[in-house]
């Protein structure tokens, strides 16, 4: 069984400008969360969809935004790029918000923003 | 507010055994869940207590004790690879949602 997939691994974008992440679950899962992470910062939620709604939202501004589409993928979006938003953006999927709901992990997507 | 602590930093030796413990303040509690992040890689799951008590796999163990909203992950026989940071996470429920809180994480130094 194929693991979470993102893409692209590596992104470099200027202040001011948006960019697209994309994320593809584990065959089967129904659920995806993303997380953006900095050096010593930990994992910081983001956002959490099931069968395209999002469940769960985290302190983040209405820069971030995210969709999930029919076949579970989904995409995170981030307009008007600022320095601070240079991180490594980790996408995770679960059969869903019930039972044990064990993060499964993709490689993420390090973005640098200058 | 929800919130999960964690040592920031843990040093231990190769062979020895060492303990990261995580405290919760969280409404509603479903399970408490760990996992391990290597520098450059993904977080992957370790193990998950619903219940108090203890839960072993291999080389780990996790401890849960609801009453008092603590747990911990046991490494025994300490490998150099173990070098990595452990994440708690406690799944909640809130907002008419289940949410997963996470710790900090704690970076576990092992030392040769």
């Amino acid at each position: 069984k194929a693991g979470v997939t993102q893409t692209p691994r590596y992104l470099i974008k200027t202040r001011g400008q948006q960019v697209t992440l994309s994320c593809s679950p584990i065959s089967g899962h129904r659920s995806v969360s993303w997380y953006q992470q900095t050096p010593g910062q930990g994992l910081q939620f983001l956002f959490e969809y099931f069968s395209e709604t999002q469940r769960n939202k985290g302190n983040f501004p209405g820069r971030f935004s995210g969709r999930q589409f029919s076949n579970s993928r989904s995409e995170m979006n981030v307009s008007t790029l600022e320095l601070g938003d240079s991180a490594l953006y980790l996408c995770a999927s679960s059969t869903g918000p019930g039972g044990k709901n064990i993060q499964y992990f993709g490689a993420g997507t390090r973005l640098s923003v200058l | 507010g929800q919130s999960l602590e964690q040592p920031s930093e843990v040093t231990a030796v190769e062979g020895a055994i060492v303990q990261i413990n995580c405290t919760y303040q969280t409404s509603g509690f479903y399970g408490l869940s760990w996992y391990q992040q290597h520098d450059g890689g993904a977080p992957t799951f370790l193990s998950y207590n619903a219940l108090d008590g203890l839960e072993e796999t291999g080389r780990f163990s996790s401890f849960l004790s609801r009453s008092d909203s603590y747990g911990y992950l046991l490494l025994q026989e300490l490998q150099m690879k173990d070098s990595a940071s452990y994440f708690c996470a406690v799944r909640s429920y809130q907002d008419s949602n289940y949410q997963l809180i996470w710790g900090a994480g704690t970076k576990l130094i092992i030392k040769p």
